[in-house]
């Protein structure tokens, strides 16, 4: 079956480094991933779609990027700020009449001073 | 263009009690799916709906659970007779359209306590 898979250990790391949160798939090619934030006892919101053909998408501070040979997608971070900590989501959107947008289990990001 | 509204955000129920959950989905939104995610775990679908037709509850318990979205109105998820088990935030979704490029835009949630 399809799967969406994250890391679920939590990623801790320092103020103005880089956090990386990998997204692997696997049974399946999407034709696009997307990823999203989600702060403790809300909703997740959308931060950035990616289309297999391309191999990165970047917005303000964050990058992602996709590898359709490792089956792979990283999300970046680049100067990472106490603000950021949250967990991360990767999720796919199938199509056809039993479309619906599954996600990886999530990587919680905690930055620190 | 308000977001998307669910209510009530906390509801308590006691075991047997039916619990009914709202989702107002955004303005000019016919898609609406539901979600389960129980503390320190991952979002899990349960049921896609657009105006009117399930299109997909293969995440849906078959027993004590039912989704709706009428022609007029919030899409409704149905809890009867809920047990402990049924505890968990529930969250939905709307898009405006199907398409793998197409954001979905989630609720607050309501969080189900079965006591």
């Amino acid at each position: 079956s399809q799967k969406i898979e994250q890391n679920s250990e939590a990623l801790n790391i320092q103020e103005g480094k880089t956090a990386t949160l990998t997204c692997n798939y696997t049974n399946y090619s999407p034709a696009y991933l997307q990823w999203y934030r989600q702060d403790p006892g809300r909703g997740p919101v959308f931060l950035l779609l990616i289309r297999e053909n391309e191999k990165e998408k970047r917005k303000e501070r964050l990058k992602v990027t996709f590898d359709t040979t490792l089956k792979q997608s990283l999300f970046h971070i680049t100067a990472s700020q106490p603000a950021d900590s949250a967990t991360y989501l990767c999720a796919h959107l199938g199509t056809g009449t039993a479309s619906k947008l599954t996600f990886g289990t999530g990587t919680r990001l905690q930055v620190t001073l | 263009n308000a977001g998307v509204m669910q209510n009530p955000r906390h509801l308590v129920r006691r075991r047997g009690q039916e619990a009914r959950l709202r989702c107002s989905p955004m303005k000019g939104h016919s898609h609406v799916y539901w979600y389960r995610q129980l503390p320190e775990e991952g979002l899990k679908f349960m049921v896609y709906l657009q105006k009117e037709n399930i299109i997909d509850e293969s995440g849906m318990p078959k027993e004590r659970f039912s989704a709706e979205f009428p022609k007029e109105g919030p899409s409704i998820l149905r809890i009867q007779q809920v047990v402990r088990g049924d505890s968990a935030a529930y969250f939905c979704a709307s898009s405006p359209l199907i398409a793998e490029n197409t954001e979905a835009f989630f609720g607050q949630g309501t969080r189900l306590t079965v006591v």
